[in-house]
Protein backbone atom coordinates (compact mmCIF):
# COMPACT_ATOMS: atom_id res chain seq x y z
CA UNK A 1 0.00 0.00 0.00
CA UNK A 2 1.44 3.42 -0.76
CA UNK A 3 2.40 5.83 1.79
CA UNK A 4 3.48 8.86 2.73
CA UNK A 5 7.12 8.55 3.58
CA UNK A 6 9.12 11.32 5.93
CA UNK A 7 12.58 11.74 7.93
CA UNK A 8 13.27 12.06 10.15
CA UNK A 9 10.90 10.16 12.69
CA UNK A 10 12.71 12.11 15.46
CA UNK A 11 14.92 15.18 15.90
CA UNK A 12 16.47 16.88 18.88
CA UNK A 13 18.26 19.97 18.61
CA UNK A 14 19.46 22.98 20.45
CA UNK A 15 17.77 26.63 20.00
CA UNK A 16 19.29 28.87 17.01
CA UNK A 17 20.16 25.63 15.44
CA UNK A 18 18.81 24.63 11.82
CA UNK A 19 16.74 21.91 11.24
CA UNK A 20 15.09 20.67 8.12
CA UNK A 21 12.15 17.52 7.63
CA UNK A 22 11.93 15.77 4.63
CA UNK A 23 8.33 14.24 3.08
CA UNK A 24 7.75 12.17 -0.24
CA UNK A 25 4.19 12.14 -1.17
CA UNK A 26 2.06 8.94 -2.35
CA UNK A 27 2.97 8.80 -5.65
CA UNK A 28 0.93 10.50 -7.88
CA UNK A 29 -0.48 12.90 -5.72
CA UNK A 30 0.19 16.77 -6.85
CA UNK A 31 -1.06 18.17 -3.53
CA UNK A 32 1.24 17.93 -0.64
CA UNK A 33 0.71 19.28 2.58
CA UNK A 34 3.19 20.42 5.89
CA UNK A 35 1.00 20.79 9.32
CA UNK A 36 2.01 21.09 12.80
CA UNK A 37 0.96 19.24 16.13
CA UNK A 38 1.30 20.80 19.34
CA UNK A 39 0.56 17.63 21.86
CA UNK A 40 -3.23 18.13 23.30
CA UNK A 41 -4.17 20.14 19.82
CA UNK A 42 -5.11 19.42 16.13
CA UNK A 43 -3.23 19.72 13.12
CA UNK A 44 -2.37 23.24 11.64
CA UNK A 45 -1.78 24.00 8.28
CA UNK A 46 2.01 25.43 7.55
CA UNK A 47 2.16 25.20 3.73
CA UNK A 48 0.53 23.64 1.09
CA UNK A 49 2.06 22.59 -2.26
CA UNK A 50 0.50 22.06 -5.98
CA UNK A 51 2.71 20.21 -7.44
CA UNK A 52 6.28 22.75 -7.61
CA UNK A 53 3.88 25.77 -6.43
CA UNK A 54 2.91 26.92 -3.27
CA UNK A 55 -0.79 27.91 -3.10
CA UNK A 56 -1.44 28.28 0.64
CA UNK A 57 1.17 29.19 3.48
CA UNK A 58 -0.37 31.83 4.86
CA UNK A 59 0.16 30.57 8.51
CA UNK A 60 3.66 29.92 7.72
CA UNK A 61 6.23 31.67 9.59
CA UNK A 62 8.15 33.02 7.12
CA UNK A 63 10.94 34.91 9.20
CA UNK A 64 12.25 31.11 10.44
CA UNK A 65 10.31 28.45 8.43
CA UNK A 66 10.76 28.08 4.95
CA UNK A 67 9.35 24.77 2.89
CA UNK A 68 10.20 23.84 -0.88
CA UNK A 69 9.02 21.07 -3.21
CA UNK A 70 11.35 21.91 -6.21
CA UNK A 71 10.41 19.50 -8.93
CA UNK A 72 6.95 19.00 -7.52
CA UNK A 73 7.74 15.20 -5.87
CA UNK A 74 9.30 15.52 -2.32
CA UNK A 75 9.48 18.78 0.32
CA UNK A 76 11.39 19.94 2.24
CA UNK A 77 10.86 22.09 5.65
CA UNK A 78 13.22 24.02 7.54
CA UNK A 79 13.33 26.30 10.46
CA UNK A 80 16.07 28.11 10.95
CA UNK A 81 17.03 28.84 13.96
CA UNK A 82 14.97 26.81 16.26
CA UNK A 83 12.91 28.45 19.38
CA UNK A 84 11.69 26.44 21.63
CA UNK A 85 8.47 26.80 20.90
CA UNK A 86 8.50 24.28 17.75
CA UNK A 87 8.84 21.91 19.96
CA UNK A 88 5.69 19.49 17.95
CA UNK A 89 4.79 16.39 15.50
CA UNK A 90 5.22 18.09 12.21
CA UNK A 91 3.65 16.25 9.39
CA UNK A 92 3.12 15.59 5.59
CA UNK A 93 -0.12 15.02 4.05
CA UNK A 94 -0.84 14.70 0.75
CA UNK A 95 -3.78 14.11 -1.45
CA UNK A 96 -4.33 13.63 -5.10
CA UNK A 97 -6.15 17.09 -5.99
CA UNK A 98 -7.00 20.19 -4.05
CA UNK A 99 -10.72 20.23 -3.88
CA UNK A 100 -12.60 17.19 -1.91
CA UNK A 101 -9.86 15.27 -1.57
CA UNK A 102 -9.38 13.04 1.19
CA UNK A 103 -5.41 14.01 2.76
CA UNK A 104 -3.11 11.03 4.16
CA UNK A 105 -0.73 11.94 6.32
CA UNK A 106 3.02 10.46 7.01
CA UNK A 107 4.27 8.85 10.40
CA UNK A 108 5.11 12.35 11.16
CA UNK A 109 8.28 13.53 12.54
CA UNK A 110 8.43 14.79 16.68
CA UNK A 111 10.83 17.45 17.19
CA UNK A 112 12.33 18.51 20.29
CA UNK A 113 14.03 21.76 21.26
CA UNK A 114 16.11 22.09 23.53
CA UNK B 1 -15.01 31.06 17.63
CA UNK B 2 -12.41 28.26 16.38
CA UNK B 3 -13.38 26.96 12.92
CA UNK B 4 -14.29 23.67 14.20
CA UNK B 5 -14.65 22.90 18.11
CA UNK B 6 -14.75 19.50 19.56
CA UNK B 7 -15.51 20.33 23.11
CA UNK B 8 -16.11 17.14 25.43
CA UNK B 9 -13.55 15.62 27.30
CA UNK B 10 -12.27 12.39 27.37
CA UNK B 11 -15.18 9.81 26.85
CA UNK B 12 -14.95 6.37 28.40
CA UNK B 13 -17.01 3.30 27.10
CA UNK B 14 -17.55 -0.17 28.22
CA UNK B 15 -15.79 -2.58 25.85
CA UNK B 16 -19.08 -3.73 23.59
CA UNK B 17 -20.55 -0.32 23.97
CA UNK B 18 -21.50 2.68 21.51
CA UNK B 19 -19.10 5.80 21.78
CA UNK B 20 -20.54 8.75 20.23
CA UNK B 21 -18.43 12.03 19.26
CA UNK B 22 -19.64 15.55 18.31
CA UNK B 23 -18.29 18.13 16.44
CA UNK B 24 -19.60 21.76 15.09
CA UNK B 25 -17.86 23.65 12.41
CA UNK B 26 -18.09 27.68 11.50
CA UNK B 27 -17.99 28.16 8.18
CA UNK B 28 -21.68 27.01 6.67
CA UNK B 29 -19.94 27.13 3.26
CA UNK B 30 -17.96 23.92 4.76
CA UNK B 31 -18.47 21.24 1.52
CA UNK B 32 -16.41 17.83 3.02
CA UNK B 33 -15.70 16.30 6.45
CA UNK B 34 -13.52 13.75 7.40
CA UNK B 35 -12.84 11.85 10.93
CA UNK B 36 -9.37 10.44 11.34
CA UNK B 37 -8.50 8.66 14.42
CA UNK B 38 -4.81 9.23 15.86
CA UNK B 39 -2.90 6.74 18.85
CA UNK B 40 -0.78 8.37 21.28
CA UNK B 41 2.42 9.43 19.18
CA UNK B 42 1.30 7.97 15.91
CA UNK B 43 -0.14 10.24 12.65
CA UNK B 44 -3.67 10.81 12.36
CA UNK B 45 -5.29 8.20 9.93
CA UNK B 46 -8.47 8.71 8.16
CA UNK B 47 -11.83 6.49 9.06
CA UNK B 48 -14.49 8.18 7.17
CA UNK B 49 -15.31 10.88 4.68
CA UNK B 50 -19.09 12.58 4.39
CA UNK B 51 -20.11 15.02 2.31
CA UNK B 52 -23.82 14.62 2.08
CA UNK B 53 -26.49 15.46 4.96
CA UNK B 54 -27.37 12.33 6.49
CA UNK B 55 -25.48 8.90 7.87
CA UNK B 56 -22.88 7.36 6.29
CA UNK B 57 -21.84 3.67 7.69
CA UNK B 58 -18.96 2.07 7.18
CA UNK B 59 -18.34 -1.14 9.29
CA UNK B 60 -18.68 -0.15 12.90
CA UNK B 61 -18.70 3.52 12.44
CA UNK B 62 -20.93 5.83 11.33
CA UNK B 63 -20.79 9.29 10.54
CA UNK B 64 -23.86 11.69 10.82
CA UNK B 65 -23.96 15.04 9.02
CA UNK B 66 -26.43 17.78 8.92
CA UNK B 67 -25.29 21.25 7.32
CA UNK B 68 -28.25 23.00 9.26
CA UNK B 69 -27.00 22.77 12.09
CA UNK B 70 -23.63 22.70 10.81
CA UNK B 71 -22.60 19.81 12.89
CA UNK B 72 -20.96 16.25 12.18
CA UNK B 73 -20.59 13.57 14.39
CA UNK B 74 -19.43 9.95 14.83
CA UNK B 75 -20.56 7.04 16.14
CA UNK B 76 -18.64 3.67 17.06
CA UNK B 77 -20.67 0.63 17.48
CA UNK B 78 -19.52 -2.66 19.70
CA UNK B 79 -16.68 -0.74 20.93
CA UNK B 80 -12.90 -2.07 21.21
CA UNK B 81 -10.18 -1.83 23.26
CA UNK B 82 -8.34 -1.06 19.80
CA UNK B 83 -10.48 2.36 19.48
CA UNK B 84 -9.10 3.73 22.57
CA UNK B 85 -7.68 6.91 20.61
CA UNK B 86 -8.14 10.34 19.81
CA UNK B 87 -10.34 11.35 17.18
CA UNK B 88 -10.33 14.45 15.35
CA UNK B 89 -12.63 16.09 13.32
CA UNK B 90 -12.05 17.97 10.06
CA UNK B 91 -13.66 19.88 8.14
CA UNK B 92 -13.19 21.48 4.39
CA UNK B 93 -13.92 25.18 3.50
CA UNK B 94 -11.79 27.38 1.27
CA UNK B 95 -9.46 24.52 0.08
CA UNK B 96 -8.03 24.36 3.59
CA UNK B 97 -8.51 21.32 6.07
CA UNK B 98 -9.59 22.71 9.15
CA UNK B 99 -9.20 20.03 12.54
CA UNK B 100 -10.76 20.09 15.82
CA UNK B 101 -8.80 19.32 19.10
CA UNK B 102 -9.97 15.93 19.13
CA UNK B 103 -11.93 13.96 21.35
CA UNK B 104 -10.00 10.86 23.25
CA UNK B 105 -11.87 8.32 23.72
CA UNK B 106 -10.94 5.26 26.57
CA UNK B 107 -12.71 1.63 26.26
CA UNK B 108 -12.81 -0.52 29.03
CA UNK B 109 -12.62 -3.66 28.88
Amino acid sequence: EAEVAQSPRYKITEKSQAVAFWCDPISGHATLYWYRQILGQGPELLVQFQDESVVDDSQLPKDRFSAERLKGVDSTLKIQPAELGDSAMYLCASSFGQAQETQYFGPGTRLLVL
Amino acid sequence: QKEVEQNSGPLSVPEGAIASLNCTYSDRGSQSFFWYRQYSGKSPELIMFIYSNGDKEDGRFTAQLNKASQYVSLLIRDSQPSDSATYLCAVRGNNRLAFGKGNQVVVIP
